[in-house]
């Protein structure tokens, strides 16, 4: 059973607008949450991250946001561009008992139109 | 150049043949780990190393083996190779493990037939 679900596997925004990227997760022992975005022939590369002390963290035009009480995870993108065409993933880690060890999304891919 | 480097980026092979997926950071980073990814399943973590000498099993470890005898090397090791391990493979390294953002090789095609 995946404790971290990305459940569209695609989405297609126009540039300009606001891409949202949704995750759900099941182990409320979750307490940090990160996202990394990955071209193809490339590794995933980290971007933004939220400890589950704050509902929201923002860098430049990435957002995060945390609801805990419904397991839920978004990350915004304000303007979308196109290099922010990837496949991005959702990642949890729990606490010290389980090392730290990242739970990832299956990913979405997010194509961005010209 | 801070980067984590895997060697070979395509490999093909029979079932059985040894194989070594080669993993080397320059950031002298203590936690090393192996993902592989699969379509609809995301990356899925394969061992990880905390540390030189010391390693665990992650989420989908069977079939694999791998080292840590020094900090920068990290190499993968499949004694067997069967079809179901085709996949493509990340390694990857950070400062310390989960809270510090992780640095990913740029990946292993492997083909198992």
């Amino acid at each position: 059973d995946q404790q971290v679900k990305q459940n569209s596997p695609s989405l297609s925004v126009q540039e300009g607008r606001i891409s949202i990227l949704n995750c759900d997760y099941t182990n409320s022992m979750f307490d940090y949450f990160l996202w990394y975005k990955k071209y193809p022939a490339e590794g995933p590369t980290f971007l933004i991250s939220i400890s589950s002390i704050k509902d929201k963290n923002e860098d430049g035009r990435f957002t995060v946001f945390l609801n805990k009480s419904a397991k839920h995870l978004s990350l915004h993108i304000v303007p979308s561009q196109p290099g922010d065409s990837a496949v991005y993933f959702c990642a949890a880690s729990g606490d010290k008992g389980s090392n730290y060890q990242l739970i990832w999304g299956a990913g979405t891919k997010l194509i961005i139109k010209p | 150049e801070a980067q984590v480097t895997q060697n070979p980026r395509y490999l093909i092979t029979v079932t059985g043949k040894k194989l070594t997926v080669t993993c080397s950071q320059n950031m002298n980073h203590e936690y090393m780990s192996w993902y592989r990814q699969d379509p609809g399943l995301g990356l899925r973590q394969i061992y990880y190393s905390m540390n030189v000498e010391v390693t665990d099993k992650g989420d989908v470890p069977e079939g694999y083996k791998v080292s840590r005898k020094e900090k920068r090397n990290f190499p993968l090791i499949l004694e067997s190779p069967s079809p179901n391990q085709t996949s493509l493979y990340f390694c990857a390294s950070s400062p310390r493990t989960g809270r510090s953002p992780l640095h990913f090789g740029n990946g292993t095609r492997l083909t198992v037939t």
